[in-house]
């Protein structure tokens, strides 16, 4: 499997506070990406980088912010979060078209 | 963007050959299809890609006709542990972007004994 971690795996929250997933990769991998799996919707990409301090937004973006200071971590920050942004968030690293995803960080916002 | 769609479900059983075709009637001339397999709890993991015609691993067969307005996931023999979500991507590569990575509801799997 490739060395993806995501931290915390589980983390409940309320309304308002701020929150930041980070996803770890030891594969030095150029590419990471951040999705959020809902029920009924399948993953929605948030955001990806493509490089140090590059980075691009994806389809449901709103509400989030990233970050990616070195190659290895990508920081997923919700500024404020809402019980919308109740989900599992998924990191993956690897070419836009062969992704190896990490294990997933289940958040809930009350 | 190529909008692909997939059977929301469908049921096999163990030792059959399993056929999961996805339609994707808008694909551009620069994407490439991808499949996934997920299982509950899991991120999604790469099963296998393609451009045109036939492609093989160790794991399935992707299977483009000309027009490349459709592929079929070809799963040899299921067994129980392919029970899972098996999502179809198009994605497309633009200005050094790509677009299309939404993997959508994707097509759930039962396999039986």
């Amino acid at each position: 499997d490739a060395g993806i971690t995501q931290s915390p795996r589980h983390k409940v929250t309320e309304t308002g506070t701020p929150v930041t997933l980070r996803c770890h990769q030891t594969e030095n991998h150029r590419y990471m990406y951040w999705y959020r799996q809902d029920p009924g919707h399948g993953l929605r990409l948030i955001h990806y980088s493509y490089g140090v301090k590059d980075t691009d937004k994806g389809e449901v973006s709103d509400g989030y912010s990233v970050s990616r200071s070195k190659t290895e971590d990508f920081l997923l920050t919700l500024e404020s979060a809402t019980s919308s942004q109740t989900s599992v968030y998924f990191c993956a690293i690897g070419d836009y078209n062969e992704q190896f995803f990490g294990p997933g960080t289940r958040l809930t916002v009350l | 963007l190529a909008k692909t769609t997939q059977p929301i479900s469908m049921d096999s059983y163990e030792g059959q050959e399993v056929n999961i075709t996805c339609s994707h009637n808008n694909i551009a001339t620069n994407d490439y299809i991808t499949w996934y397999q997920q299982f509950p709890s899991q991120g999604p993991r790469f099963i296998i890609q393609g451009y045109k015609t036939k492609v093989t691993n160790e794991v399935a067969s992707l299977f483009i006709p000309a027009d490349r307005k459709s592929s079929t996931l070809s799963l040899p023999r299921v067994s129980l542990s392919d029970t899972a979500v098996y999502y179809c991507l198009v994605v497309r590569y633009s200005g050094g972007g790509a677009d299309g990575l939404t993997f959508g509801k994707g097509t759930h799997l039962i396999i039986q004994p």
